[in-house]
């Protein structure tokens, strides 16, 4: 699977949005993008995924550029309960076989 | 949605034992399961993928024998540490997805092992 690289760290102000950025620059055409979440002390959540089209769902939007080099994770309303380390990872779709390698991930502190 | 439980929580062992945790899919049935392991401040690491009625495949450096995995039904995966030691104190966490399609994994709440 491709290698992702996020920044190691960001906050952002309550009720304000969100934009975690990704780098996944080797990515196959093949290889779709997901985010997951976790926050401290329990497993991560899925959050959404994507392959070319940007993507929305009730928790956040997915934007992918057209070139597939990168993306952005749009929380667009943060709360206190969005802080939480996320995880954009690559990997093959389809099926339940493939598994999910995680990076370091992005620390994100939302403040009062 | 998909559900994955994980048991248990918390286990507090005395080194040289074994502690099992089970890994369940509620409402579906999970052909792979993957068996992952997160040290303090550290990301997760990918132990093994665990494939019904078939032996798992374990990640480089991963001891087989000492983390034994069965996944004897669609529903059930259990990873048992045998003769743990304090190196193995950790947050041990499970994962599974339904047959096909293009979607993302459940992962369980995890389990923390203290060995002492």
């Amino acid at each position: 699977d491709a290698k992702t690289t996020q920044p190691p760290s960001m906050d952002c102000a309550e009720g304000r949005a969100a934009n975690l950025p990704c780098n996944h620059s080797t990515i196959s055409g093949n290889e779709y993008v997901y985010w997951y979440r976790q926050i401290h002390s329990q497993g991560p959540q899925y959050i959404i995924h994507g392959l070319k089209n940007n993507e929305t769902n009730e928790m956040a939007s997915l934007i992918i550029t057209e070139d597939r080099k990168s993306s952005t994770l749009i929380l667009p309303h943060a709360t206190l309960r969005d802080t939480a380390v996320y995880y954009c990872i690559v990997r093959i779709g389809g099926g339940a076989n493939s598994k999910l390698t995680f990076g370091k991930g992005i620390t994100l502190s939302v403040r009062p | 949605g998909a559900v994955v439980s994980q048991h248990p929580s918390r286990v507090i062992c005395k080194s040289g034992t074994s502690v099992k945790i089970e890994c369940r899919s509620l409402d579906f049935q999970a052909t792979t399961m993957f068996w992952y392991r997160q040290f303090p401040k550290q990301s997760l690491m990918l132990m093994a993928t665990s494939n019904e009625g078939s032996k798992a495949t374990y990640e480089q450096g991963v001891e087989k024998d000492k983390f034994l995995i069965n996944h004897a039904s669609l529903t059930l995966s259990t990873l048992t540490v045998t003769s743990a030691h304090p190196e193995d104190s950790s947050f041990y966490i499970c994962s599974a997805g339904d047959r096909g399609g293009n979607y993302g994994y459940t992962f369980g709440s995890g389990t923390r092992l203290t060995v002492v």
